[in-house]
């Protein structure tokens, strides 16, 4: 299994522009995390499925923010407009359904808004 | 107040110096406690998953313990291609969460 896979690896773009991540997880799993990695706030989940249904969103910054799942091989997370702050990396991660072996995750997106 | 809170944040290591890294925790119930590692620009790779105090877990030189408060990843005699951030989470019980809360690393550098 060539494990979650995330495109692209690395994005720059400028102030107010849409961005759009892509994560695709391991088949036959169930779960599907995002996650986002900074220095000052270490991983913190923005939203997670469970079969293609969005579970908890909470962790969501603003409306700027939006995720998808339109079917069990893909996910999105879109931010428009980007803003500086946004910049981090962008975790994808997915889990069978007894989680008991933890999430896999893929490589990350790193996001630099200028 | 931080649900997982790792110490020390930082951890410099002779080859073959033995040490532990700390990772304490506050929810209502426990799911399950993950530790993981992550390299410079990779993501975090899972290690151990521990359910109830008194459980250990090894793999080749580390060695996670768990109390109510808090698990233990104990490192024997570390080389330095175990230089990574450790990663501690936390699953609590109750519903359907299988979402994990982390804490923000121990970065262990373990000098040749």
């Amino acid at each position: 299994d060539a494990g979650v896979i995330q495109s692209p690896r690395h994005e720059v773009t400028e102030m107010g522009q849409e961005v759009t991540l892509r994560c695709k997880p391991i088949s036959g799993h169930d779960y599907l995390f995002w996650y986002r990695q900074t220095m000052m706030r270490g991983l913190e989940l923005l939203i997670y499925f469970n079969n293609n249904v969005p579970i908890d969103d909470s962790g969501m910054p603003e409306d700027r923010f939006s995720a998808k799942m339109p079917n069990a091989s893909f996910s999105t997370l879109k931010i428009q407009p980007s803003e500086p702050r946004d910049s981090a990396v962008y975790f994808c991660a997915s889990s069978p359904q007894s989680g008991g072996s933890g999430y896999t995750f893929g490589s990350g997106t790193r996001l630099t808004v200028v | 107040e931080d649900q997982v809170t790792q110490s020390p944040e930082a951890l410099r290591l002779q080859e073959g110096e033995s040490s532990s890294l700390n990772c304490s925790y506050t929810v209502s119930g426990l799911r399950g406690l993950f530790w993981y590692r992550q390299d410079p620009g990779k993501g975090p790779e899972f290690l151990f998953t521990l359910y109830s105090a008194g459980e250990e877990k090894e793999k080749e030189r580390l060695k996670a313990t768990l109390t109510k408060k808090e698990s233990f990843l104990h490192i024997t005699a570390p080389k330095p291609e175990d230089s990574a951030t450790y990663l501690c989470a936390v699953s609590e019980s109750g519903g359907s969460n299988y979402k994990l809360t982390f804490g923000k690393g121990t970065l262990l550098t373990v000098n040749p």
